[in-house]
């Protein structure tokens, strides 16, 4: 499974855009890349999933270069509620593949 | 999206007991569930995948007679520390994919374990 490196923290004002950007140099050929979000004492929740260019939906955007080697997670206008630990994940999308989670990023969004 | 439960939320059980934590997907099949351990301010380990009907499959470090793991049906897998030490303590994570939906990998809402 492709390993991802990610900051290990990040800090923002309310109401700024915030871009957290991953590593994954090693990124097979049929390996998706998943974003997830973990408050304390939670599951993590799917924030967004893509595989090239860019997706986004109502909470975030996901930018993929060409060369899928990074990713970059966009939330725009971030508020308190934010605050979270941001996980990166590669991995192919199949039923059997566990997701193997990294340090994550820990962000926190100041007033 | 779909939903995955866990139960209990949270548990204290004294040193040398067992302990049965539940994972259930509601509203979907689950041929395939997967446990996780996190303990403060570290990242999500994986631990075991299980898989419905046959033998879970344990990751390096992770003793198989310890932490038993049991998926006898299509929504439930269940994880019992055996014998457990104040080391066992930790957040316990189940999650399981939607194969036959949007194939997203849904997290339960965790247990959190102390041991005594």
């Amino acid at each position: 499974l492709a390993k991802t490196t990610q900051p290990i923290s990040m800090d923002s004002y309310e109401g700024q855009e915030v871009n957290i950007t991953c590593s994954h140099n090693n990124i097979a050929t049929n390996d998706y890349i998943t974003w997830y979000q973990q408050f304390p004492s939670q599951g993590p929740r799917f924030i967004i999933q893509g595989y090239k260019t860019k997706v986004t939906n109502e909470v975030a955007s996901l930018f993929i270069p060409a060369d899928r080697k990074s990713s970059t997670l966009s939330l725009p206008r971030v508020s308190l509620s934010d605050t979270a630990v941001y996980y990166c994940l590669v991995a192919p999308n199949s039923g059997n593949t566990p997701l193997v989670f990294g340090k994550g990023t820990r962000l926190s969004v100041i007033a | 999206g779909a939903v995955v439960s866990q139960h209990p939320s949270r548990v204290i059980c004294k040193s040398g007991t067992s302990v049965k934590i539940e994972c259930r997907s509601l509203d979907f099949q689950a041929t395939t569930m997967f446990w996780y351990r996190q303990f403060p301010k570290q990242s999500l380990m994986l631990m075991a995948t299980s898989n419905e009907g046959s033998k879970a499959t344990y990751e390096q470090g992770v003793e198989k007679d310890k932490f038993l793991i049991n998926h006898a049906s299509l929504t439930l897998s269940t994880l019992t520390v055996t014998s457990a030490h104040p080391e066992d303590s930790s957040f316990y994570i189940c999650s399981a994919r939607d194969g036959a939906g949007d194939d997203e990998q849904y997290f339960g809402p965790g247990t959190r374990l102390t041991v005594t």
